[in-house]
């Protein structure tokens, strides 16, 4: 069974551009959360969706967005970026939403922006 | 609300028995979860604790106090591909699940 595949992996940005990031959830996953990791601050929770609905928002500017598909398939979109949003961004599915279920991350996105 | 402290770095020797501890205060407590991540990599779960109490999986084990907030991630036999961050992550049983600590990089030397 296939893992969760991000894409891109690796990418650069220049600051004020904007930046779409793709996720691909574990067959039969219907939950997808977004996480950002730096070195300074940790993994940081972006923002969980469910039935392509968003169910929870972490503590991130409106810059940062996202949508869940039909097939459950995950983007997240930053928008006007800055050299603070330069991370590895974390994908990770789960079947669903109750207490309990473990999640699984995909490889990342690494975004560098200049 | 949540507040999760954990050692940022430790140091073992291979074949030695590491204990990683993690304590927690977080609302809506249900359970926790154990994540090792190698650098450059993404984090692997490693185990989940809902009962306090020991859970044995192989060489790893985790360990479950919910009166007390604390849980602790052992380690033994210790090899050099163990070197690598350990996450603790509580789980809620409301609003945003998880909330990962901030990691303890364990750096097991020969």
């Amino acid at each position: 069974k296939a893992g969760v595949t991000q894409t891109p992996r690796y990418l650069i940005k220049t600051r004020g551009q904007q930046v779409t990031l793709s996720c691909s959830p574990i067959s039969g996953h219907r939950s997808v959360s977004w996480y950002q990791q730096t070195p300074g601050q940790g993994l940081q929770f972006l923002f969980e969706y469910f039935s392509e609905t968003q169910r929870n928002k972490g503590n991130f500017p409106g810059r940062f967005s996202g949508r869940q598909f039909s097939n459950s398939r995950s983007e997240m979109n930053v928008s006007t970026l800055e050299l603070g949003d330069s991370a590895l961004y974390l994908c990770a599915s789960s079947i669903g939403t109750s207490v309990g279920n473990t999640i699984y991350f995909g490889e990342g996105s690494w975004l560098t922006v200049v | 609300g949540q507040n999760i402290d954990q050692p940022t770095e430790m140091t073992a020797t291979e074949g030695a028995i590491v204990q990683i501890n993690c304590t927690y205060q977080t609302s809506g407590f249900n359970g926790l979860f154990w994540y090792q991540q190698h650098a450059g990599e993404a984090p692997t779960f490693l185990s989940y604790n809902v009962l306090d109490g020991l859970e044995e999986k192989g060489r790893f084990s985790s360990f479950l106090s919910r009166s007390k907030g604390y849980s602790y991630l052992l380690l033994k036999e210790l090899q050099m591909k163990d070197s690598a961050s350990y996450l603790c992550a509580p789980e809620r049983n409301y609003g945003q699940n998880f909330v990962f600590g901030p990691g303890t990089r364990l750096s097991v030397l020969p």
